[in-house]
């Protein structure tokens, strides 16, 4: 079964700093892509950062970056530089199978995060 | 069963055909949404039902009709659907779909989809 794992149901970080958000996933495929969604109170779901896993190099966007370790099948999101408008949910979520039609999504409970002035 | 089943997982339909979707999910949760999902396009919020009771409709066109008879059920009822509705269609469950007052969301828990194509 593929299956996506947040071990943090809530996280929270002074503003300006930086907070790392963890995800962890399961899947005998080897071809994939994950990514990270914010989901702010708007409930407007936002892509915030995407990585194939074919690629060893870390995929960065800004602000956020990601240590994708496909050995450990580890996916976490590091966001520097925290601002109030960071506050939201966060999910972690992959697409193991796609076609011309869409996409199977697999995704994570979510992580709350809070940043705090 | 546990967690939030959906089905059918995979649907092709024309466009004069009627069909509905269906949610269920196994946690006692009292929120649950439907989400569509696009090729290229972010995950987009279409319903929210809240204890039974929708409180959120995303400007989606009529042509798609929730229904939530119970806390533990979601139906999307489709009907003339267009060639471009074809998506996947993602059911998601949470404890309720209130907000703390920093406007943080409960957790939501998705399930598998409904892949849906639309000749």
């Amino acid at each position: 079964a593929q299956t996506v794992t947040q071990s943090q149901p809530e996280m929270s970080v002074q503003e300006a700093e930086t907070v790392t958000l963890s995800c962890t996933y399961d899947t005998s495929e080897n071809n994939y892509y994950l990514f990270w969604y914010k989901q702010p109170p708007s409930r407007q779901m936002i892509l915030v950062i995407r990585q194939e896993a074919y690629k060893q190099q870390n995929a960065t966007e800004n602000r956020f970056s990601v240590n994708f370790q496909k050995a450990a099948k580890s996916f976490s999101l590091k966001i520097s530089d925290s601002q109030l408008g960071d506050t939201a949910m966060y999910f972690c979520a992959f697409i193991f199978a796609w076609d011309n039609y869409g996409q199977n999504f697999v995704f994570g409970p979510g992580t709350r995060l809070s940043v705090l002035p | 069963e546990t967690g939030v089943t959906q089905t059918p997982r995979h649907l092709v339909m024309g466009m004069t055909n009627k069909k509905s979707l269906k949610c269920e999910q196994h946690l006692g949760h009292n929120a649950m949404y439907w989400y569509k999902q696009s090729a290229k396009k972010p995950l987009e919020l279409m319903f929210v039902y809240n204890f039974k009771e929708q409180t959120e409709n995303n400007s989606v066109p009529s042509r798609f009709s929730p229904e939530c008879p119970n806390s533990s059920h979601l139906f999307l009822h489709l009907h003339t659907l267009q060639p471009e509705d074809s998506a996947l269609y993602l059911c998601a469950s949470s404890q309720d779909s209130s907000t703390t007052a920093g406007g943080i969301q409960e957790t939501q828990y998705f399930g598998p989809g409904t892949r849906l194509l639309v000749l």
